[in-house]
């Protein structure tokens, strides 16, 4: 069975750019969720999405950073105009419904110099 | 406000047991999960507790007392690749919110 798809796996880019991270959840989960993962802040949620309808995006650090998940098999996190500030390994998960236990993908790392 | 406290890290050798406390302070709460994390990897689901008491799996436990906000995973047989860092989660509404994780070291 395929696991949660992120893509790229690696970004490395100048500041001021904008960047795009991309997920495939796994088929039939219901709730989508995306987590930035620092040494400092350790595991943070950004948002999360419940089909395909955002829940709570009350981790959005500000508003260069924007979600979104039009259909149920992709979502997007967007960030525009980066800073060196973003620079962590961004995580996307997915579970069947809310509560249960969540898959996730194995990260972006993003490099924003 | 929502907080979870763990050790940072914890040592151990192999083939011993080991003991990762978690303590919870939250608004809401549904139950306490554990993940595991291996260094640049992702992280994997281990155990959910959303009642009292304790949970198995293989060589992996996990409690939990909601009265006293505390919860542990306890590894038992600790083989060279346990070598990982260790998150708990407190899930409540739909969310988790991850402590700072243990790092566990496990030597020969």
């Amino acid at each position: 069975d395929a696991g949660v798809i992120q893509s790229p796996r690696h970004e490395v880019t100048e500041m001021g750019q904008e960047v795009t991270l991309r997920c495939k959840p796994i088929s039939g989960h219901n709730s989508l969720f995306w987590y930035r993962q620092t040494m400092m802040r350790g595991l943070e949620l950004l948002i999360y999405f419940n089909n395909n309808v955002p829940i709570d995006d009350s981790g959005m650090p500000e508003d260069r950073f924007s979600a979104k998940m039009p259909n149920a098999s992709f979502s997007t996190l967007k960030i525009q105009p980066s800073e060196p500030r973003d620079s962590a390994v961004y995580f996307c998960a997915s579970s069947p419904q809310t509560d249960q236990p969540q898959h996730f993908g194995d990260g972006t790392r993003l490099s924003i110099l | 406000g929502q907080s979870l406290e763990q050790p940072s890290e914890v040592t151990a050798v192999e083939g011993a047991i080991v003991q990762i406390n978690c303590t919870y302070q939250t608004s809401g709460f549904y139950g306490l999960s554990w993940y595991q994390q291996h260094d640049g990897g992702a992280p994997t689901f281990l155990s959910y507790n959303a009642l009292d008491g304790l949970e198995e799996t293989g060589r992996f436990s996990s409690f939990l007392s909601r009265s006293d906000s505390y919860g542990y995973l306890l590894l038992q047989e600790l083989q060279m690749k346990d070598s990982a860092s260790y998150f708990c989660a407190v899930c409540n509404t739909g969310k988790l919110i991850f402590g700072q994780g243990t790092t566990l070291q496990v030597k020969p």
